[in-house]
C-alpha cells in the first residue's frame, strides 16, 4: 500500500464546476496535510494547509480533513482552465527529529472552456 | 522575504559524468533544507534532508549525496551518473516546525543521455 494514495486522472470538468479532489493516506500519525498544485515544468506550489477534522475555506478553495477515515481532500469552486494543473496531496510526518512530507504521485485536472 | 535559488535550470550530462547541483536560501537562518526527485509522471522522492551545516541525512540508498557547507547552502552530487538519475530535482525549505509546508525552488531538469 503506498502511503499515498491519489486518482492520477486526468480528472475532466467544464469551466464554473466544482472540481473534487481526493486522497488518501496510511500513516494515522500525520497531524497536518498539505495540498500543492504543479503546472507542467514547474515546481510545486503551497494552495493549502489543513490541521483540523472539518472543512477550511480560502477563496474558491476548500480543505476538507477526516482523521477517522484517514482521507483529505480539495475541492475547488468555479474551476477555471487556469487551474488546469497537477495536484499533489502530501501528509506531514514528524520522524527522527525533523518534518518530512510524503507527496503523492498527484491528479491531473483539466478544466476545459 | 524568504526565497530560494536552484541552478542550473535544466542540464543534459553524459552517463558517468559528475553533478553538482546547488541551492541556496536568503532571508532567513536555520532552515531546514530538503532535496527531491521527481521522475517523469511520478510523485516526489524525498533524498537527502539537512536540518544544519554538516547535517546530512539520506532517505534511500542513491547514487547521490548531499553536503551543506554553508547555512543556506545545500548541494546535491553524484560522482557518476546513471541514466536512472534523469529527473526533476527540487530544493526545498521550511522554517522551524513547518506548520506552513515546504517552498520548493524552481527545480532543475536532468538528463542523463
Amino acid at each position: 500500500q503506498k502511503e499515498v494514495e491519489q486518482n492520477s486522472g486526468p480528472l475532466s470538468v467544464p469551466e464554473g464546476a466544482i472540481a473534487s479532489l481526493n486522497c488518501t493516506y496510511s500513516d494515522r500519525g500525520s497531524q497536518s496535510f498539505f495540498w500543492y498544485r504543479q503546472y507542467s515544468g514547474k515546481s510545486p506550489e503551497l494552495i493549502m494547509f489543513i490541521y483540523s477534522n472539518g472543512d477550511k475555506e480560502d477563496g474558491r478553495f476548500t480543505a476538507q480533513l477526516n482523521k477517522a477515515s484517514q482521507y483529505v481532500s480539495l475541492l475547488i469552486r468555479d474551476s477555471q482552465p487556469s487551474d488546469s494543473a497537477t495536484y499533489l496531496c502530501a501528509p506531514r510526518r514528524f520522524s527522527g527529529g525533523y518534518n518530512k512530507l510524503i507527496f503523492g504521485a498527484g491528479t491531473r485536472l483539466a478544466v476545459h472552456p | 522575504s524568504q526565497t530560494i535559488h536552484q541552478w542550473p535550470a535544466t542540464l543534459v550530462q553524459p552517463v558517468g559524468s559528475p553533478l553538482s547541483l546547488e541551492c541556496t536560501v536568503e532571508g532567513t537562518s536555520n532552515p531546514n533544507l530538503y532535496w527531491y526527485r521527481q521522475a517523469a509522471g511520478r510523485g516526489l522522492q524525498l533524498l537527502f534532508y539537512s536540518v544544519g551545516i554538516g547535517q546530512i541525512s539520506s532517505e534511500v540508498p542513491q547514487n547521490l549525496s548531499a553536503s551543506r557547507p554553508q547555512d543556506r547552502q545545500f548541494i546535491l552530487s553524484s560522482k557518476k551518473l546513471l541514466l536512472s538519475d534523469s529527473g526533476f530535482y527540487l530544493c526545498a525549505w521550511i522554517q522551524g516546525q513547518g506548520n506552513y509546508g515546504y517552498t520548493f525552488g524552481s527545480g532543475t531538469r536532468l538528463t542523463v543521455v
